[in-house]
């Protein structure tokens, strides 16, 4: 199957600092990719879709402000948390569905981000 | 809208002994269906997809699931579980215009020697 490799898999910084994750596709052209929040023990909730060049379309509840997506090219997108508080604390997962298979998407390792 | 429901938030089983986790959908349209494992601060592996076709659908590392139309099911079977399946499994479904997934809420097997 096709790789997705996300960056960084941990990282802690400080409140009100800003956190930049790196989401690409090493072996496919990403068309779109969707960006999920996973908390303990819970599912994945999709936060956000991005196709390339275009801005992201964002889920309810989700601030655009706050979570900045940019897929300026087809095998990148990044996910930045801005001026992040202890409740962004969280595991994000990126996902990539390519212009081949429509049908399916492939995962990222995840980042685990903690805020303190 | 669709939605997922994973009826068992765990289940435990003994190594060897067989297993199924229960996956039901809810959608007015026509779905993809799918089942994911997650390890401990990992992303998510693909076990198995139904796009259409024959109902039973084979996946890696033995698992099987059957679609069920009339019921709205999808649930994942296994043998033979071994310690290593171990993990989160995620049933999620796609309906064939949106892009995204909507995922269950997992299913933590539990694999006891």
């Amino acid at each position: 199957g096709a790789v997705v490799s996300q960056h960084p898999s941990r990282v802690i910084c400080k409140s009100g600092t800003s956190v930049k994750i790196e989401c690409r596709s090493l072996d496919f052209q990403a068309t779109t990719m969707f960006w999920y929040r996973q908390f303990p023990k819970q599912s994945l909730m999709l936060m956000a879709t991005s196709n390339e060049g275009s801005k992201a379309t964002y889920e309810q509840g989700v601030e655009k402000d706050k979570f900045l997506i940019n897929h300026a090219s087809l095998t990148l997108s990044t996910l930045t948390v801005t001026s992040a508080h202890p409740e962004d604390s969280s595991f994000y997962i990126c996902s990539a569905r390519g212009d081949r298979d429509f049908t399916e998407a492939f995962f990222g390792q995840g980042t685990r981000l903690t805020v303190v | 809208a669709q939605s997922v429901t994973q009826l068992d938030s765990q289940v435990p089983v003994f190594e060897e002994a067989p297993v199924e986790l229960r996956c039901n959908y809810s959608s007015s349209v026509s779905v993809y269906l799918f089942w994911y494992v997650q390890y401990p601060n990992q992303g998510l592996q693909l076990l198995l997809k139904y796009l259409s076709g024959s109902t039973l659908v084979k996946g890696i590392n033995g698992f099987e699931a059957e679609f069920n139309k009339s019921q709205t099911s999808f649930h994942l079977r296994k043998p033979s579980v071994h310690i290593s399946d171990t993990a989160e499994y995620f049933c999620a479904v796609r309906d064939t215009g949106r892009r995204a997934l909507t995922f269950g809420s997992g299913t933590r097997l539990q694999v006891q020697p």
